[in-house]
């Protein structure tokens, strides 16, 4: 079974440009997270979907940071600008069905830089 | 959401059985407590759930009180790749329940040889 892809794997940017992140997650799995981690810390939910429909984005800042799960397959997280303080590993994670009891897959991550 | 406190770091060396213990005081009643392993440079990984008593799988075992305030990882003579941060988390396991589960710091386990 083919495990979660993200892409790409790692990026620099300069502050005030514009970034985007892909996810593709295991097949079958309704629900996408999008984590944000910066080093030292534990991953931070940034938002939830459950199918195409957002569950939870109340950690997503709105005003740089968008995300979309078109068909319910895919998604993407956007920044636009970027901070300096955007730098961190973006992590994006599926399940079978949005309960605790169930495991989350983790993708490898995308490492942003911004400058 | 159950909120979780775990030691920031440990020590261990090869062979020993390293014992993490998680407190999360305001567990709910639908609450599962789930283990998650992250290697550097890696996304986390499931190790292990339980709800209540004791659960074990090939890689390690949770011990969970009758209370369920806290919760213990146990794993059994680790190794130098077993070096990771170690997360516990606490969340609803009903299904659409919003299954927003919160990473905190974790707990960086050392082994040494």
């Amino acid at each position: 079974e083919a495990g979660v892809a993200q892409s790409p794997r790692y990026k620099i940017i300069e502050k005030r440009q514009s970034v985007a992140f892909w996810c593709n997650p295991i097949s079958g799995h309704a629900t996408l997270y999008w984590y944000q981690q910066i080093l030292g810390q534990g991953p931070k939910l940034l938002i939830q979907f459950q199918n195409n429909g957002v569950v939870d984005d109340s950690q997503l800042p709105k005003d740089r940071f968008s995300a979309e799960r078109l068909k319910g397959v895919d998604s993407t997280l956007k920044i636009q600008p970027a901070k300096l303080e955007d730098s961190a590993v973006y992590l994006c994670a599926s399940s079978l069905v949005m309960a605790a009891s169930y495991e989350q897959y983790f993708g490898p991550g995308t490492r942003l830089t911004v400058t | 959401l159950a909120k979780t406190t775990q030691p920031i770091s440990m020590d261990s060396y090869e062979g020993q059985e390293v014992n993490i213990t998680c407190s999360h005081n305001n567990i709910a009643t639908n609450d599962y407590i789930t283990w998650y392993q992250q290697f550097p440079s890696q996304g986390p990984r499931f190790i292990i759930q339980g709800y209540k008593t004791k659960v074990t799988n090939e890689v390690a075992s949770l011990f969970i009180p009758a209370d369920r305030k806290s919760s213990t990882l146990s794993l059994p003579r680790v190794s130098l790749s077993d070096t990771a941060v170690y997360y516990c988390l606490v969340g609803d396991a009903r299904e659409n329940a919003g299954n927003m589960l919160t990473f905190g710091g974790g707990t960086r386990l050392m082994v040494k040889p």
